[in-house]
């Protein structure tokens, strides 16, 4: 199994409150990306991470804030956190590059669920 | 935002039957295709990775194939079993190093 862990596994909060969620990899993958599952939806990606500081938003960034200042560690922050964003958080790495014309498969952490009351 | 499409939602089959599901994709800026299977209480797993127009992939009794040109792919599942049972993503890669999933195919077999 890939070497990624997400942290907290579940959490409930209450609304207003700012929340972090932890992605940790050991595999040295240069990919990173947050993703919300919900019914109907699917995945959607939140925020993507291509190195050290380099971040770029995803198609429900919204309310949502990253940082990766290790290879290993990309973190999720919802600043102050709505019902809205009561969802399961998936974690993903990849080595896919496409600028080095290689595309690997994305590994997955095992989800956070999060519940704003 | 891009738009990944599959069907169709949620198949039932009966043990033995062969299936098979459909992805929709831009024909542009195409890079990858990848295939998924996620399993109830797990995280997806990979199942293909497919670039080339015309890729045919195959494991075991599960195969895929790639038309970039009309942006679309087909999953098939020979004689489906019971531990087939599962959700199956696909994901589309474009020039910009993110993946955009479709909601998914979820396939129940009845044993």
């Amino acid at each position: 199994d890939a070497g990624i862990t997400q942290s907290p596994r579940h959490k409930v909060t209450e609304t207003g409150t700012p929340v972090t969620l932890r992605c940790h990899q050991t595999e040295n993958h240069r990919y990173m990306y947050w993703y919300r599952q919900d019914p109907g939806h699917g995945l959607r990606l939140i925020h993507y991470s291509y190195g050290v500081k380099d971040t770029d938003k995803g198609e429900v960034s919204d309310g949502y804030s990253v940082s990766r200042s290790k290879t290993e560690d990309f973190l999720l922050t919802l600043e102050s956190a709505t019902s809205s964003q009561t969802s399961v958080y998936f974690c993903a790495i990849s080595e896919t590059a496409y600028t080095t014309g290689s595309s690997s498969e994305a590994f997955f952490g095992q989800g956070t669920r999060l519940t704003v009351v | 935002i891009l738009n990944v499409e599959q069907s169709p939602q949620s198949l039932h089959v009966q043990e033995g039957d062969s299936t098979n599901f459909t992805c929709s994709f831009p024909s542009s800026n195409f890079y990858a295709l990848h295939w998924y299977r996620w399993e109830t209480a797990k995280s997806p797993e990979a199942l293909f990775v497919m670039t080339l127009n015309g890729d045919e992939k195959k494991k075991g009794r599960i195969s895929a194939t790639l038309n970039t040109k009309e942006g679309y792919s087909y999953l098939y599942i020979k004689g489906s079993q019971p531990e087939d049972s599962a959700t199956y993503l696909c994901a589309f890669m474009g020039t910009g190093n993110q993946f955009y999933f479709g909601t998914g195919t979820s396939l129940t077999v009845i044993p």
